[in-house]
């Protein structure tokens, strides 16, 4: 069964301090797995997307990493901002071309000053 | 950059009554658009899949009769809740993408009440 989860679930952390975001998917066959942040009442908004062979990607102070082999990706985020709390969802396509994409549950990063 | 936009953001309608949300794509043509409910806390629920010209492809569970979407161009979808009941309040979100493209941007997103 294709799945995708996310962990922890929900996440608190000091203004400034950095944090890292689990997912671990099942689907196969894989594509391309993409990080959102959705603000809350807002539509998610693409971080970063890796394919099969990237192992890592940075958009400022985001870091995502892929490892296929093991079917695990992360989001590190550094020096954390308020502006920073949203939920962060992991996606994963099985095809290049198609219209599947599989959904984490999220990991919601609420950032106190 | 490539823009989604929803009308409107939020909604109160009263029941049975019916509501159309917009999405459009507003700097590039989007051959499919996806139609997402989210919950409070939850992740997003793949409603239905418009391609351009046809007719949607609704999921499981999910009353097309009910949830009626259009896409009649290439840049606007809209999805009609029609006989709205307190329980379909929730938040819409659409998302288009490119044409041969995997990139799917999203739209801002609707908050619906229906009291």
């Amino acid at each position: 069964k294709n799945q995708v989860e996310q962990s922890p679930q929900s996440l608190i952390i000091l203004e400034g301090k950095n944090c890292t975001l689990q997912c671990n998917y099942t689907v196969s066959p894989f594509s391309n797995l993409r990080w959102y942040k959705q603000d809350t009442g807002r539509g998610p908004v693409s971080l970063t997307i890796m394919t099969f062979s990237e192992n890592t990607k940075s958009n400022g102070r985001y870091t995502a990493t892929l490892d296929a082999d093991t079917k695990q990706s992360s989001l590190h985020i550094t020096a954390s901002q308020l502006s920073d709390s949203a939920s962060y969802i992991c996606v994963v396509s099985p095809t290049n071309t198609g219209n599947q994409f599989y959904f984490g549950t999220g990991t919601s990063l609420t950032v106190i000053p | 950059g490539a823009v989604v936009s929803q009308h409107p953001s939020w909604v109160i309608c009263k029941s049975g009554t019916s509501v159309k949300i917009e999405c459009r794509s507003l700097d590039f043509q989007a051959t499919t658009m996806f139609w997402y409910r989210q919950f409070p806390k939850q992740s997003l629920m793949l409603m239905a899949t418009s391609n351009e010209g046809s007719k949607a492809t609704y999921e499981q569970g999910v009353e097309k009769d009910k949830f009626l979407i259009n896409h009649a161009s290439l840049t606007l979808s809209t999805l009609t809740v029609t006989s709205a009941h307190p329980e379909d309040s929730s938040f819409y979100i659409c998302s288009a993408r490119r044409v041969f493209n995997t990139e799917a941007f999203f739209g801002q997103g609707t908050r619906l009440t229906v009291v």
